[in-house]
Formats: C-alpha cells, sequence, structure tokens
C-alpha cells in the first residue's frame, strides 16, 4: 500500500497568511493526488485534484504543486472560512489511501 | 446539483449486520463510479471500497475484504454497503462519495454521512 505522510499534522496562522501543507507518498504516483479540506461536523470537500487543478468553485486562493513523491497544498491569504482540516489523497492505485491530516487553527 | 444521502446505519453488536444506502440525486448515476470512505470518530478519512459505473468492477480496502458487498442499483440511483461480521473498529461515519470521470480517483462529491456504531 502506498503511504501518505502529511506535514505538519497542524499549523497555527493569521488571518492573511501564506499556508503550506506538505504530503509525501511512500512511492512515485505521477500527479495522482487530491487535496480535501473539511470541517468540523462536516463532510470533506474536494479542493484540488490531479496535483494542481482547482476543482470548480474553490476560491483561487488555493493552489496545489508537485509529483511523483513530494506534493504541496498552498493557501495564498488564508481567511476565517479557511481554519479547517485538509487531507491529501492519492489516487495512484488501490488501496486509495489518505494523508493524517493537517489541522490549521487560529494563531 | 449533486445530492448523496445515506441511510440505514445504527448500531449494532458485534457480528451483526448492517445495509448502507445511498440515494444519488442531480447527475446521470449510471455514468459514475462510486465509493464508501470512512472516518472513526476523531480520526482521519480512509477509503472503503469502490464500484465502476456499471457495477462490474468492485474494489475494497483489506480490512473489510470478504466482509463488506459494495453494489449498486442504477434504475434507482442508489449505492449499497453490506455489512457483515461486523467488528468494533469498524465503527465509524461512513460517506457515499462520487467518482470524479477521466481515471483520476478523486472522490468529488460527498454525503452528509451516516454514524455507524458496533458495540455490544
Amino acid at each position: 500500500d502506498i503511504q501518505m505522510t502529511q506535514s505538519p499534522s497542524s499549523v497555527s496562522a493569521s488571518v492573511g497568511d501564506r499556508v503550506t501543507i506538505t504530503c509525501r507518498a511512500s512511492q512515485a504516483i505521477s500527479t495522482w493526488l487530491a487535496w480535501y479540506q473539511q470541517k468540523p461536523g462536516k463532510a470533506p470537500t474536494l479542493l484540488i485534484y490531479a496535483a494542481s487543478n482547482l476543482q470548480s468553485g474553490v476560491p483561487s486562493r488555493f493552489s496545489g504543486s508537485g509529483s511523483e513523491t513530494d506534493f504541496t497544498l498552498t493557501i495564498s491569504s488564508l481567511q476565517p472560512e479557511d481554519f479547517a482540516t485538509y487531507y491529501c489523497q492519492q489516487a495512484n492505485s488501490f488501496p486509495v489511501t489518505f494523508g493524517g491530516g493537517t489541522r490549521v487553527e487560529s494563531k | 446539483e449533486v445530492d448523496l444521502l445515506e441511510s440505514g446505519g445504527g448500531l449494532v453488536q458485534p457480528g451483526g449486520s448492517l445495509r448502507l444506502s445511498c440515494a444519488a440525486s442531480g447527475f446521470t448515476f449510471s455514468t459514475d463510479g462510486m465509493s464508501w470512505v470512512r472516518q472513526a470518530p476523531g480520526k482521519g478519512l480512509e477509503w472503503v471500497s469502490a464500484i465502476t459505473s456499471s457495477g462490474t468492477s468492485t474494489f475494497y480496502i483489506d480490512s473489510v475484504k470478504g466482509r463488506f458487498t459494495i453494489s449498486r442499483e442504477n434504475s434507482k440511483n442508489t449505492l449499497y454497503l453490506q455489512m457483515n461480521s461486523l467488528r468494533a473498529e469498524d465503527t465509524a461515519i461512513y460517506y457515499c462519495t462520487k467518482v470524479g470521470r477521466g481515471g483520476n480517483m478523486r472522490f468529488e462529491s460527498w454525503g452528509q454521512g451516516i454514524l455507524v456504531t458496533v458495540s455490544s
């Protein structure tokens, strides 16, 4: 199985900050990577797919990059509604696997 | 607008069975792959199972193989997850998801989730 490792596990930030979350795959996955946002008590929502493609309706302050084993999710200017937990997910092979999550909290 | 509504969850004893259903609307159900993803209380996301649009191919995480069966009824726009021999570690919120097209296993729409609790 492909292991997905996210870092950091949590980050404290302020509105307007640039936030970067990294995700590392245990083997090369090309660009078969997605990012999700989950708020407490809610279902996750898709932000980014194929490593860098913005899902329809997602604000442009979110961006993704990377390939093979190293990936990044960037929030260019953190907004109040962005405080949440973020997960990466590899779509290269079954079983599909998720990273452990990164909680973005208010400083 | 895509809408996925799960039902069938609840409390069940270890070794028991449950069948989850997911009623889909707002898209052409018969043309899209579907999947179940779960989340144990206070934990991260775990993919459970997937099924192709026609239902001819299914996929499972090892921990549920032989116990869970995913299926779909395209005429009723409904996805199912039959869960047998349930264990305490199956306790989780189960999300029905619509898989994006293009050979990229991304979960582009999610239901609100249904809680399954396995406990005596």
